[in-house]
């Protein structure tokens, strides 16, 4: 089975500054993926960022990074220079071979101008 | 391409009736998955298709539910004798094959039922 853990469920941070949202994640795969999702107040589910797990280098998409953390079952995202428009629900997920998402309860955050 | 669409946006049902939804992929994604998201919640895994084969289903699937890929392109969820707790968002993904093991999934704005 495959369970992933968002502690923080409200998250704020200052426009333009930096801020980390926590995951955790288990799973008894060898090769599993995990990703970080956003959904807007709109709802439509948008994919931020992945993250293959045999990979060790970090995954960067422009401002927003993730710091893997394998042996701790670790995978959080970093949002650098945060904009207004990053003010959204933000879900952290797995999935294994079969493609089906296990997702976190969500961390919410808002950017305060 | 357009994205994945769905119909309708928002469904009130009284108890006990039956609904439908739709979910029409982005053209040639052979994957679909269907999740279930309540209030406040992450969306939860419901079932999947590649083409017209039904792969997985949840036990949160109970027997009340029914999903169809008849011909490989859209599918249809069907909730009979709905409950006041199957009010939630019902959303849909498409993607592609993959020969890497990495599915990547594109969602619909997703369905709102309200069961009364």
């Amino acid at each position: 089975a495959q369970t992933v853990t968002q502690s923080q469920p409200e998250m704020s941070v200052q426009e333009a500054e930096t801020v980390t949202l926590s995951c955790t994640y288990d799973t008894s795969e060898s090769d599993y993926y995990l990703f970080w999702y956003k959904q807007p107040p709109s709802r439509q589910m948008i994919l931020v960022i992945r993250q293959e797990a045999y990979k060790q280098q970090n995954a960067t998409e422009n401002r927003f990074s993730v710091n893997f953390q394998k042996a701790a079952k670790s995978f959080s995202l970093k949002i650098s220079d945060s904009q207004l428009g990053d003010a959204a629900m933000y879900f952290c997920a797995g999935s294994n071979q079969g493609g089906k998402l296990i997702f976190g309860q969500g961390t919410e955050l808002s950017v305060k101008p | 391409d357009t994205g994945v669409s769905q119909n309708p946006r928002h469904k009130i049902t009284k108890r006990g009736q039956n609904v439908t939804f739709r979910c029409d992929p982005i053209s040639e994604h052979n994957r679909l998955y269907w999740y279930r998201q309540t209030l406040g919640q992450g969306p939860e895994f419901l079932t999947y298709f590649q083409n017209e084969a039904q792969l997985e289903k949840s036990r949160l699937l109970s027997d009340r539910f029914s999903a169809e890929r008849p011909k490989g392109s859209f599918s249809t969820l069907e909730i009979q004798r709905t409950e006041q707790g199957d009010s939630a968002m019902y959303l849909c993904a498409s993607g592609p094959w993959s020969t890497t093991g990495f599915y990547e999934q594109y969602f619909g704005p997703g369905t709102r039922l309200t069961v009364t």
